[in-house]
């Protein structure tokens, strides 16, 4: 069964530094999606992409934060300058076709420690 | 904006028990209902949904929920628990006028003793 998979499983970064996480979504899907969980806390929707621009995002999608399709398979999301409190687990989902109520599929996660 | 709420932080049940998890949310529009797990390690799987007709839905494992509109609720069931149903649950909720986000609930960890 095809999944989305997502690179790096874990990083570590000082605090003010560039990162990118990076998704590979399910190859015929075409909404994809950034959620972040921090520590005990619940999983909230960060950002959703179709057709090469963002149909959604939330307050927490701040100038910190883009997200791009690079190439015809990876999904970006870059964070400028990272803060302490960027500290989570990072989600990429993707979802089918035309519906916008369609089935999201998530992938293992990211978990990003700030210091 | 739609919330949803998980009233079952932790449940500890032996084997065999039945299972039931609350779900509600705060929407008054037609919405999409979802339960997704989190099995040790793995990533969000998901159970079961419900976008209209039946308000019963059964899902993978032997799970169902069921949609009860007037309550709010999409109440996760399983009649018999196994060990390796030992995982975290979410229940998520997608309001048609909200666009395509999912607002998750605060989860629940189910722990199944052999």
């Amino acid at each position: 069964e095809p999944e989305v998979t997502q690179t790096p499983s874990h990083q570590v970064t000082q605090m003010g530094q560039e990162v990118i996480l990076r998704c590979v979504p399910i190859s015929n899907h075409l909404y994809f999606y950034w959620y972040r969980q921090i520590l005990g806390q619940k999983v909230e929707f960060l950002v959703s992409f179709y057709n090469n621009e963002i149909s959604e995002k939330s307050e927490i999608f701040d100038d910190q934060f883009s997200v791009e399709r690079p190439d015809g398979s990876n999904f970006t999301l870059k964070i400028r300058s990272t803060k302490l409190e960027d500290s989570a687990m990072y989600f990429c989902a993707s979802s089918d076709t035309t519906s916008l109520w369609e089935t999201q599929y998530f992938g293992p996660g990211t978990r990003l420690l700030v210091l | 904006a739609q919330s949803v709420s998980q009233h079952n932080h932790h449940v500890i049940l032996s084997e065999a028990a039945s299972l039931e998890l609350g779900c509600n949310y705060s929407y008054g529009g037609t919405v999409n209902l979802f339960w997704y797990v989190q099995y040790p390690g793995q990533h969000l799987q998901l159970l079961l949904k419900y976008f209209s007709g039946d308000p019963l839905v059964k899902g993978i494992k032997g799970f169902e929920a069921e949609f009860i509109k007037s309550k709010f609720s999409f109440n996760l069931r399983k009649p018999s628990v196994q060990w390796s149903d030992t995982a975290e649950y979410f229940c998520a909720v997608n309001a048609h006028n909200a666009g395509n986000m999912l607002t998750f609930g605060g989860g629940t960890r189910l722990m199944v003793k052999p």
